[in-house]
């Protein structure tokens, strides 16, 4: 089936540096994003969403922009810290009532001080 | 604070043993669902389950079933383990009314020696 990728399997940044994510989708009717973070040991968690009528969306310290006429969607972190050590997922809604979400594979963010 | 339950961080099992993972979610959700996920592959879908009883195959069903006798537990069966079952095990859930975004479980590491 059709699914969501990453750019990059790793990225590393230094601590302060701003962080950028990217992800590629192939499917032109998916209607909702979602960023998750996964930390070691842990299940992922939401981080951020935004629907296909929407080119960008911030939360704290967090941006997703979203390129429909590319199908590019990215993460940006700003101020990166510690703490943003994880990996992090895209995933895609089909546009159909019901249907799971479809996730990228993932990239592996490292922060060092 | 609303949450999904997997019931084991970490099972060790033998080949050809029948393995249950078990998922409890606390927030009355109609939907859940079942991913493994494997380095480089990122999550995969198993199975997934709409309401009680129901159930749908994902993108690799083949070697597992599920259960859903109740609507808060959900419950993956590996019929006959195999090594190649071997994985991150990781439950997710969400509202069926218009919440697109799942709440993960902490995951569950199975290894089948």
């Amino acid at each position: 089936g059709e699914s969501v990728g990453l750019h990059l399997p790793t990225l590393s940044v230094q601590e302060g540096d701003n962080s950028i994510i990217n992800c590629a989708y192939s499917n032109s009717a998916s209607d909702y994003f979602i960023w998750y973070k996964q930390e070691s040991g842990k299940g992922p968690q939401f981080i951020i969403d935004i629907r296909s009528n929407m080119d960008k969306r911030q939360g704290q310290r967090v941006t997703v922009l979203l390129n429909k006429t590319v199908k590019h969607l990215s993460l940006q972190i700003a101020a990166t810290q510690p703490g943003d050590s994880a990996v992090y997922f895209c995933a895609e809604n089909m546009g159909q009532a019901g249907t799971a979400l479809i996730f990228g594979k993932g990239t592996t963010l490292s922060v060092s001080s | 604070d609303v949450k999904v339950t997997q019931s084991s961080r970490y099972l060790v099992k033998r080949t050809g043993e029948k393995v249950f993972l078990e998922c409890v979610q606390d927030m009355d959700h109609e939907n859940m669902f079942w991913y493994r996920q494997d380095p480089g592959l990122g999550l995969r879908l198993i199975y997934f389950s709409y309401d009680v009883k129901m159930k749908e195959k994902g993108d690799i069903p083949e070697g597992y079933s599920v259960s859903r006798e109740k609507k808060e537990r959900f419950s993956l069966i590996l019929e006959s383990a195999s090594t190649n079952q071997t994985s991150m095990y990781l439950c997710a859930s969400r509202s069926g009314q218009g919440t697109i975004g799942y709440t993960f479980g902490s995951g569950t590491r199975l290894t089948v020696v």
